[in-house]
């Protein structure tokens, strides 16, 4: 299976800082890359699909000003959420799959983001 | 719209046996997956099922009906670890994967 690592675990921030969650491929290169987020015990919401070296395609009522996706190389998608708000607190997970058509999605360790 | 229900929650005793239920309404269907997920954690991949029937891989199981929009996830002699949330999860026809909410299994001893 795919190895997907996603750094960091966790992050403190304040109000009106931004932080950047990456999401990295680790045996595989992956053109798509997806980014969730999950509410306590609420389903993963897709944000957005990351596309390399094209813009991200972001899902309805996602802020793409906000959320900002860059996936400059084939390995690499970093989700940058800006300004950040206490309701912007949850649990981010970056996704990578081989191909469509069945084939498992492969998750990162996702990063459980507080913002104070 | 694409709608996927699994009940919130469900208790049940080590050794026992336990069946989760999964109905979806979606844009088409290319496979329906299960996946476990600790608390915390990321998901992890449990099965696949595209046609009808059951599927069978070591102490868990699933089962898909395509005409009744319907799966299950059967896990078998419970352990103490099992206890985790199961996401159902639908692939509609542009390839998507469609979430459940999860059910969140409690095993007591």
């Amino acid at each position: 299976g795919a190895v997907v690592s996603q750094h960091p675990s966790w992050v403190i921030c304040k109000s009106g800082t931004s932080v950047k969650i990456e999401c990295r491929s680790l045996d595989f290169q992956a053109t798509t890359m997806f980014w969730y987020r999950q509410f306590p015990k609420q389903s993963l919401m897709l944000m957005a699909t990351s596309n390399e070296g094209s813009k991200a395609t972001y899902e309805q009522g996602v802020e793409k000003d906000k959320f900002l996706i860059n996936h400059a190389s084939l390995t690499l998608s970093t989700l940058t959420v800006t300004s950040a708000h206490p309701e912007d607190s949850s649990f981010y997970i970056c996704s990578v799959r081989r191909g469509a058509g069945g084939t498992e999605a492969f998750f990162g360790q996702g990063t459980r983001l507080t913002v104070v | 719209g694409q709608n996927i229900d699994q009940p919130t929650e469900m208790t049940a005793t080590e050794g026992a046996i336990v069946q989760i239920n999964c109905t979806y309404q979606t844009s088409g269907f290319n496979g329906l997956f299960w996946y476990q997920q600790h608390a915390g954690e990321a998901p992890t991949f449990l099965s696949y099922n595209v046609l009808d029937g059951l599927e069978e891989k070591g102490r868990f199981s699933s089962f898909l009906s395509r005409s009744k929009g319907y799966s299950y996830l059967l896990l078998k002699e419970l352990q103490m670890k099992d206890s985790a949330s199961y996401l159902c999860a639908v692939e509609d026809s542009n390839y998507q994967l469609i979430w459940g909410a999860g059910t969140k299994l409690i095993i007591k001893p």
